[in-house]
């Protein structure tokens, strides 16, 4: 099946430095990805939408200078935290859907982002 | 925003079907029914989707009802590695239409 990874699963970085999150499709070539975050015992919550090639459209609330798509590839999406702060801390994960019209998203595994 | 309503706990004993409700009483003809679920740490993971009729795949069984504004999932022989977060989403289909997640079920199979 269609797998998804991400890089870092982990990472835990200083308050004010930047860090970024990979997004991969490995078998399949993703037109749009996803960023989801996640604070603990609570739902995912949409961040973002990125088509490839595109600017990635932000949902309401989210910064869109502080947390930087790229999705240069059909199977590659990246995520930065730019000057991250204690409170950026969160499980980030992101998902992918095929360009051949499936019916569902791909999810990754996540990366547990820990700002110190 | 999510459009789903689930109970926030369930219990099932291991070996035992586990039946997951939820509400979507405001659904839309092209939105999808779509059930996920999610082990602690660890991204979402499909089990299922429909659109009106009842599905079943090797993990599980989708049941709608047939005004739509409810579904099951139905897990025939619940197992520990069961134990979950089950999400319910509606969606209409499309690969950039996104997932809004509700808060889900938190499925404990008890031993």
């Amino acid at each position: 099946g269609a797998v998804v990874s991400q890089h870092p699963s982990w990472v835990i970085c200083k308050s004010g430095t930047s860090v970024k999150i990979e997004c991969r499709s490995l078998d399949f070539q993703a037109t749009t990805m996803f960023w989801y975050r996640q604070f603990p015992k609570q739902s995912l919550m949409l961040m973002a939408t990125s088509n490839e090639g595109s600017k990635a459209t932000y949902e309401q609330g989210v910064e869109k200078d502080k947390f930087l798509i790229n999705h240069a590839s059909l199977t590659l999406s990246t995520l930065t935290v730019t000057s991250a702060h204690p409170e950026d801390s969160s499980f980030y994960i992101c998902s992918a859907t095929t360009s051949g019209g499936s019916y569902e998203q791909y999810f990754g595994p996540g990366t547990r982002l820990t700002v110190t | 925003d999510a459009k789903t309503t689930q109970p926030p706990s369930m219990d099932c004993a291991e070996g035992r079907a586990a039946n997951l409700p939820c509400n979507h009483s405001t659904i839309s003809g092209n939105e999808y029914v779509y059930w996920y679920r999610q082990i602690h740490s660890q991204g979402p993971q499909y089990i299922i989707h429909g659109l009106k009729n009842n599905e079943t795949n090797e993990m599980a069984s989708l049941i709608i009802t047939e005004d739509r504004k409810s579904s099951t999932l139905i897990l025939p022989h619940a197992t520990l590695r069961d134990t979950a977060v089950y999400y319910c989403i509606v969606r209409v289909v499309g690969t950039g239409n996104q997932f809004y997640f509700g808060t889900g079920t938190s499925l404990t199979v008890i031993p």
